[in-house]
């Protein structure tokens, strides 16, 4: 079973950078994956920040970007603002399956 | 600036149908390119792709819930829904329609209805 693994929590300071990342139980994420992202506040649907790895969704700032590094998809948040405290979730196109990491909660503090 | 919102009953008793429907305004389900998705979320828990439904009638489900889901779509109405047979509580969830733009994304998001599987 092909699981996408994120880190269960993160936190930053005010102002700082955080890069969350979003891999698979078996193998490395590559662009061929379309890896996105989406952030989500308690109580609300999720938004789109990323797609195809490194495109912003409509009226995201540009404090949000999307890579690869390494074996794993990376959302990197530079100059962290109270309001980016939420949970963020990658989703991979694995072919037939698609499939949600279990998400990363971050604390902004 | 297209809308989704989801409707149907937030109360299923275990082992009967879970049935939501999605409207979808300013599109149509009718375009190509879009994949008309549905999405859930376990109270406390993370995202679950359910599956999609492209404007053609085609589909594509989650193995896990394969055998029990079906997803089907009103082009006259603009609207598509969800399926889902023999509930337990563990498909108790706030359940989202998404419309999926390639195939591989999300880029509009229904607000989510809480489906509670209890008798």
């Amino acid at each position: 079973q092909t699981v996408v693994t994120q880190e269960p929590s993160f936190s930053v300071s005010p102002g700082g950078t955080v890069t969350l990342t979003c891999g698979l139980s078996s193998g490395s994420v590559s662009t061929t994956y379309y890896p996105s992202w989406y952030q989500q506040t308690p109580g609300q649907a999720p938004r789109t920040l990323i797609y195809s790895t490194n495109s912003r969704s409509s009226g995201v700032p540009d404090r949000f970007s999307g890579s690869i590094l390494g074996t794993k998809a990376a959302l990197t948040i530079t100059g962290a603002q109270a309001d980016d405290e939420s949970d963020y979730y990658c989703f991979l196109f694995l072919g037939s399956l698609r499939v949600f990491g279990g998400g990363t909660k971050l604390t902004v503090l | 600036q297209v809308q989704l919102q989801e409707s149907g009953p937030g109360l299923v008793k275990p082992s009967e149908t879970l049935s939501l429907t999605c409207t979808v305004s300013g599109g149509s389900v009718s375009s190509g390119s879009y994949y008309w998705t549905w999405i859930r979320q376990p109270p406390g828990k993370g995202l679950e792709w359910i599956g999609y439904i492209y404007y053609s009638g085609s589909t594509n489900y989650n193995p896990s819930l394969k055998s029990r889901v079906t997803i089907s779509v009103d082009t006259s109405k603009n609207q598509f829904f969800l399926k889902l047979n023999s509930v337990t509580a563990a498909d108790t969830a706030v359940y989202y329609c998404a419309r999926g733009k390639w195939e591989h994304y999300f880029d509009y998001w229904g607000q989510g209805t809480l489906v509670t599987v209890s008798s």
